[in-house]
């Protein structure tokens, strides 16, 4: 069966600090793969997804950037964090014809 | 691109009593209409989706329904449950378009006991 992993789960970071949040998936090839953000209590905000390795679309122009070196790796980055940055970062995956599935999450309070 | 509305935004109801959540899309090319149900500080979890050549499906206390011709479905609660407490999102997709999953702004439900 198929499983997402997310880590850190938690992370507290000074602003202006780098960021680099991992995904990974197992049980499954090629899978779609993207990047959300929740602020509190707010709704699900795509950043990123990917449909191969090295390919990536942004949705929302930001300082954040992500990167797919592996088929089941995704990579969510910064090199100078804002203080806007913080929020619930959620890492999904798709099969074409099938719903997203989320992994557990992780929540980044920017200082 | 496709666009989806999503109300109520908060909704509260007696445990027992039914709950209805209801979502518009903008693209009669979406197919694909899945409802995640997120408890607090989880992550969001399918609870029941359904395709475009179906008009209703049911799994036990949930229901939903789709209508194509007014570019609207719907998440139905019956008997609800403070278990039920949690924020709701619908979204919809288009076939074959695997990186466009569009989601709803969510549905806050509190189900008072």
């Amino acid at each position: 069966s198929q499983t997402i992993h997310q880590w850190p789960a938690t992370l507290v970071q000074p602003v202006g600090s780098p960021l680099s949040l991992e995904c990974t998936v197992e049980g499954t090839s090629n899978p779609n793969l993207y990047w959300y953000r929740q602020a509190a209590g707010r709704g699900l905000q795509l950043l990123f997804y990917s449909v191969g390795i090295g390919q990536i679309s942004s949705e929302v122009p930001q300082n954040l950037s992500a990167s797919r070196p592996q088929d089941r790796q995704f990579i969510l980055s910064s090199k100078k964090l804002l203080l806007s940055d913080s929020g619930f970062y959620l890492c999904a995956w798709s099969a074409l014809g099938t719903e997203q599935f989320f992994g557990p999450g992780t929540r980044l309070t920017v200082l | 691109g496709e666009n989806v509305e999503q109300h109520p935004s908060t909704l509260s109801v007696q445990e027992g009593d039914s709950a209805v959540i209801k979502c518009t899309y903008s693209d009669s090319a979406s197919n694909y209409f899945p409802w995640y149900k997120q408890e607090l500080g989880k992550r969001p979890q399918l609870i029941i989706d359904i395709r475009s050549n179906v008009g209703e499906k049911k799994d036990q206390r949930i229901a939903v329904t789709l209508n194509k011709t007014a570019k609207h479905f719907s998440l139905h609660i019956t008997e609800t449950q403070p278990e039920d407490s949690a924020v709701y999102f619908c979204a919809a997709r288009k076939h074959g378009d695997g990186q466009n999953f569009v989601f709803g702004p969510g549905t806050r439900l509190s189900v008072l006991p």
